[in-house]
């Protein structure tokens, strides 16, 4: 199985400022197509997750260009360029390049 | 717009049985694949199945092969979890989420809100 880690596990932002997220992987999510296999959730509190970004980098319909996803193979960055208090809730990564998907551990963001 | 509402969660004893649903509005049922995500309490998510938009593939988490199955019935606009063999560490909120491309098989896109399913002796 495909081994996601996060970090930081939690992390306190000043509305305002940027925040970033590491995912990395235990496999290349590269796949031949040139796309990596990488999306990005928030689960707000209360709420079921939402998708924020797909395929590594592509921003999902409503999603705020605040929100942006980089990276290739196994390293991946989730950053937020102005993090706003409604931002607060769980960050998720996960994998589908390969079955069972597999998701991180999750990012905890609150707001300081 | 895009609406799944899953049902048939509860309370339950180890080793007993319990079937999911969740139905699906809003969207062309029959173009998209389907998973089941869980949430136990208080801990992150984890993958559970995947059924293809055709029902021609199957996938599960390691630890529901062969316990688990995941059906859909396009006349009824519905996704199904059949869950065997239940354990005390099943115990989670149940989501149905819909894949995010038509007539393949990646990741989530749209979730539903969730079932809870509390194995208890």
């Amino acid at each position: 199985d495909i081994v996601m880690n996060q970090s930081p596990l939690s992390l306190a932002v000043t509305p305002g400022e940027p925040a970033s997220i590491s995912c990395r992987s235990s496999q290349s999510l590269l796949h031949s197509t040139g796309y990596n296999h990488l999306d990005w959730y928030l689960q707000k509190p209360g709420q079921s997750p939402q998708l924020l970004i797909s395929l590594g980098s592509s921003r999902a319909s409503g999603v705020p260009d605040r929100f942006s996803g980089s990276g290739s193979g196994t390293d991946f960055m989730l950053k937020i360029s102005r993090v706003e208090a409604d931002d607060v809730g769980t960050y998720y990564c996960m994998q589908g390049l390969q079955i069972p998907r597999t998701f991180g551990q999750g990012t905890k963001l609150e707001i300081k | 717009q895009v609406q799944l509402v899953e049902s048939g969660g509860g309370v339950v004893q180890p080793g007993t049985s319990l079937r999911l649903s969740c139905t699906a509005s809003g969207f062309p049922f029959s173009s998209y694949a389907f998973h089941w995500v869980r949430q136990a309490p208080g801990k992150g998510l984890e993958w559970v199945a995947a059924v293809s938009y055709d029902a021609t593939d199957r996938f599960f988490g390691d630890s529901m092969k062969g316990r688990f199955a995941i059906s859909r019935d396009s006349s009824k606009n519905t996704l199904y979890l059949q869950m065997n063999d239940l354990r005390v560490d099943d115990t989670a909120v149940y989501y149905c989420a819909r894949d995010r491309t038509a007539f393949g098989v990646a990741n989530p896109d749209f979730w539903g809100r969730g079932t809870l399913v509390a194995v208890s002796s």
